[in-house]
């Protein structure tokens, strides 16, 4: 199995402002995703992290709100920018450890991000 | 594009009883996984159980089984001899069999908020 560390493990900020999420996991994994958790909701997708290249977004979900970056296959960052109440969610990072019939998806345990 | 549903928003079972959580999907793929992940309040996603789609024998993890039927693209999760650290929020999630690029990800229903009785 593979580990992945998020943090922070919550915050609270002021609206405006940006937060940067950092998800580093310990070992190679080849896919990285970070899932956005509405209160009470489902996960969503926000994006896929790209290792040395640009995330690719779901619908709904724009790289001005949400920038990512994967420099290496074992560290993310997603930012939260310019923040409203609607931010309020829990952010999740995950990460497949290997590709095939065998893929496991991993979860960091999650931010819990409130905005006000 | 695929969907899951959870029908049952809560659930409550007693303990060491049994208790069954329904999944449905809609998917034109032949080639896909589907997932229980258990979410307790710590935040921290668990996977309870995992079926392959071309695989007919129903998985099975201990206390946790599946039916899987794939006809009817049902899913459910079987519990027996619940306990307490059962109560959790459980999410049915499906992914793709053969990806490539970012297609790699889970597509969860909406979960099912499990408590169970003393």
């Amino acid at each position: 199995s593979a580990v992945i560390s998020q943090k922070p493990s919550r915050d609270i900020c002021q609206r405006g402002t940006s937060l940067t999420i950092q998800c580093q996991v310990d070992s190679q994994v080849t896919m990285m995703f970070w899932y956005r958790q509405q209160p009470g909701q489902s996960l969503t997708l926000i994006a896929t992290a790209n290792q040395g290249s640009e995330a690719t977004y779901e619908s709904g979900f724009v790289i001005d709100k949400f920038p990512i970056s994967r420099p290496n296959l074992t560290f993310s960052t997603l930012t939260v920018s310019n923040m409203s109440p609607e931010d309020s969610s829990i952010y999740l990072c995950s990460a497949n450890r290997q590709g095939g019939p065998n893929t496991e998806a991993f979860f960091g345990q999650g931010t819990r991000l409130t905005v006000v | 594009a695929q969907t899951v549903t959870q029908s049952q928003p809560e659930m409550s079972v007693q303990e060491a009883e049994t208790v069954t959580l329904s999944c449905t999907y809609d998917t034109s793929e032949s080639d896909y996984y589907l997932f229980w992940y258990k979410q307790p309040p710590s935040r921290q996603m668990i996977l309870v159980i995992r079926q392959e789609a071309y695989k007919q024998q129903n998985a099975t993890e201990n206390r946790f089984s599946v039916n899987f039927q794939k006809a009817a693209k049902s899913f459910s999760l079987k519990i027996s001899d619940s306990q307490l650290g059962d109560a959790a929020m459980y999410f049915c999630a499906y992914r793709r069999g053969n990806y490539g690029g970012s297609q790699g990800n889970l597509i969860f229903g909406k979960g099912t908020k499990l408590s169970v009785k003393p």
